[in-house]
């Protein structure tokens, strides 16, 4: 089964905190790609990062970070210092296909307090 | 920076009625996708495609769904016959040739009373 799992459903945090979004993810295939997405109360979808299945490299953009590791099938995100512009729902996703059908975890809801 | 457009943003419709939705790709790609988001819910990949022709649906992707592209620019999602679980917000997306992310529109929120 294809499936994507983010346990946490609401993290709330006073500003320059830290906060990590956890997300595991199951599949059959050894090829696959691992993405997580930025909903802002606006309500669209912005990418924020794509890691493929052979690449367990971490990866740092700002105050963004990323652990991908396979042997516990997890992706989890790192925001560090959070801000008030980072309150949103974060999507963590999965796609086995070369057709970009995405399956998407259930999201989780970061709320930053000034 | 390139952008996916939907309209309308927000949508309001009794049941029964078709309602279309539309979106702008961004011009040179070539891989076109719906996905749907219930309220407080997970997104759900409707429907993919490409060349002129549904590539894969979801079991969500009935009959009462149908997808089209109907000139060079817009791709739409057609909904015939609304009932009262499609509320929900719509997202299209799109991809380039060899690309590896969708980039996805603002969303279409359609309600049906």
């Amino acid at each position: 089964a294809q499936k994507v799992t983010q346990a946490q459903t609401e993290i709330s945090v006073v500003e320059k905190e830290d906060v990590t979004l956890d997300c595991v993810y199951e599949t059959r295939d050894t090829t696959y790609y691992l993405f997580w997405y930025k909903q802002p109360p606006s309500g669209e979808l912005v990418f924020l990062i794509r890691r493929n299945s052979f690449d367990e490299q971490n990866e740092i953009s700002g105050r963004y970070s990323w652990n991908f590791q396979k042997s516990t099938s997890s992706f989890n995100f790192t925001i560090t210092a959070s801000q008030v512009v980072d309150s949103a729902v974060y999507f963590c996703a999965l796609t086995w296909t070369n057709d970009y059908k995405l399956s998407f975890g259930a999201g989780t809801t970061v709320t930053v307090r000034a | 920076e390139p952008e996916v457009t939907q309209t309308p943003s927000h949508q309001v419709t009794q049941m029964g009625q078709e309602v279309i939705l539309r979106c702008v790709p961004i011009s040179n790609h070539l891989y076109f996708y719906w996905y749907r988001q219930i309220l407080g819910q997970k997104v759900e990949f409707l429907v993919s495609f490409y060349n002129n022709e549904i590539s894969e649906k979801s079991e969500i992707f009935d009959d009462q769904f149908s997808v089209e592209r109907p000139d060079g620019s817009n791709f739409t999602l057609k909904i015939r016959s609304t009932k009262l679980e499609d509320s929900a917000m719509y997202f299209c997306a799109s991809r380039g040739h060899g690309a590896n992310v969708l980039t996805f529109g603002a969303g279409s929120r359609l309600t049906v009373l």
